[in-house]
């Protein structure tokens, strides 16, 4: 079965640039999670949806970024501009539904700005 | 503010004996948790997870305890094989809710 899919896997810009980080979950999971990770603060939730509707976006660090989720498989999470401390690994997991479900990872897109 | 903390970021241990891994937690509403295990260049994947209810769970080689007053839980490797070696992430979620995770740590399974 497939995974979660994340593209692209490196991603490196410069400051500045537009940054578009795009997930494809696993079908059936309704739950779907971005989280950034970091050496300092390990991972971070971003923003979830459920039944692509964004639930809890208390973790986006600031209006640079934003997130969708336009259908049951495909997500999105942009960065504009971008920024030398936004790089980071940044991962997307989906589930089933709430509860004691565990996220299914992807694995990940490495973004480097320059 | 961590609200699960991992305050060893690396542990070391001999193939064949058991590796203890630890983590602390802040919020008394946390009712799951969770370990994932992850190798470089991956995702985080799922390891094994236990109920507020519980205070312990086993699957294989793995145990992990649960010590609610201390808000305390430990994962339990043995025997430690050197493809164990990986960081692992201790996750912990308040009701139905997103997980909070800690910071990770590295171990090594020395053959």
């Amino acid at each position: 079965d497939a995974g979660v899919i994340q593209s692209p896997r490196h991603e490196v810009t410069e400051m500045g640039q537009e940054v578009t980080l795009r997930c494809k979950p696993i079908s059936g999971h309704n739950s779907l999670f971005w989280y950034r990770q970091t050496m300092m603060r390990g991972l971070e939730l971003l923003i979830y949806f459920n039944n692509n509707v964004p639930i809890d976006d208390s973790g986006m660090p600031e209006d640079r970024f934003s997130a969708k989720m336009p259908n049951a498989s495909f997500s999105t999470l942009k960065i504009q501009p971008s920024e030398p401390r936004d790089s980071a690994v940044y991962f997307c997991a989906s589930s089933f539904g709430y509860g004691n479900q565990p996220q299914h990872f992807g694995d990940g897109t490495r973004l480097s700005i320059l | 503010d961590q609200q699960v903390k991992q305050n060893s970021p690396s542990l070391s241990v001999q193939e064949g004996r058991i590796s203890i891994l630890n983590c602390d937690y802040t919020n008394s509403m946390f009712d799951y948790f969770l370990w994932y295990k992850k190798y470089p260049a991956e995702g985080p994947t799922f390891l094994i997870s236990i109920s507020s209810i519980k205070d312990k769970n086993e699957d294989g080689r793995f145990t992990v305890f649960l010590n609610k007053s201390a808000k305390h839980l430990s994962l339990h490797i043995v025997p430690s094989q050197p493809g164990d070696s990986a960081v692992y992430f201790c996750a912990a979620r308040p009701g139905a809710n997103n997980l909070f995770f800690g910071t990770g740590t590295r171990l090594t399974v020395i053959p």
